[in-house]
């Protein structure tokens, strides 16, 4: 099961900064947390990753909690384009270097004109 | 250097027939996992293979699914005896089996069952 929360949909308007929350208050100390974007029916597309630090990338930006319990992704110019369902995910580690991945509901980010 | 590369990208199978999904992963990547997408509903997690060993297939409906990833060749989805049900999108992806590393996802293959 998804170890992650996140509203179900979200409104942004063009040009806008996007803020995407995500809550995950069960996260042990060396999971990361991931975010995906699913658009359409299309393959879910990587966005960006990380561990305790903030990250940027040239799509967008995670901002983790200093405990670790939540982050936010931030697209900071959002595009019509980037209408789509986020979704924040902690993996679960099995053991050695297997992950397992768990997607939950996601939150369908409506970009407006 | 290819992506995950999946195939067909749509199959319709009538009831009682065989479903046989085919994902080829990423050059160098030695770890797969198969999700399965009902209609307005997120991925859920099916089975995760390593080359010749099931990780973990505790997404699987115990009966009619199987997979597997040989040595040679792509991961192999199979699901018999269809049924409407089992109608769905199926996505692939694979990693390199590297601690956190990222997962790079096929196109999906849609299963359409009449």
């Amino acid at each position: 099961d998804a170890k992650t929360t996140q509203p179900p949909s979200m409104d942004c308007a063009e040009g806008r900064a996007a803020n995407l929350p995500c809550n995950h208050s069960t996260i042990s100390g060396n999971e990361y947390v991931y975010w995906y974007r699913q658009i359409h029916s299309q393959g879910p597309q990587y966005i960006i990753h990380g561990l305790k630090n903030n990250e940027t990338n040239e799509m967008a930006s995670l901002i983790i909690t200093e405990d670790r319990k939540s982050s936010t992704l931030i697209l900071p110019h959002a595009t019509l384009r980037d209408t789509a369902v986020y979704y924040c995910i902690v993996s679960d580690l099995l053991r050695d270097n297997f992950n397992k991945f768990y997607f939950g509901s996601g939150t369908k980010l409506n970009v407006k004109p | 250097n290819a992506g995950v590369m999946q195939n067909p990208r749509h199959l319709v199978r009538r009831r009682g027939q065989e479903a046989r999904l085919r994902c080829s992963p990423m050059k160098g990547h030695s770890h797969v996992y198969w999700y399965r997408q009902l209609p307005e509903e997120g991925l859920k997690f099916m089975v995760y293979l390593q080359k010749e060993n099931i990780i973990d297939e505790s997404g699987m409906p115990k009966e009619r699914f199987s997979a597997e990833f040989p040595k040679e060749g792509p991961s192999i989805l199979r699901i018999q005896q269809v049924v409407r049900g089992d109608s769905a999108a199926y996505f692939c992806a694979s990693s390199p089996g590297q601690l956190n590393e990222k997962l790079f996802f096929g196109s999906g293959t849609q299963l359409s069952v009449l």
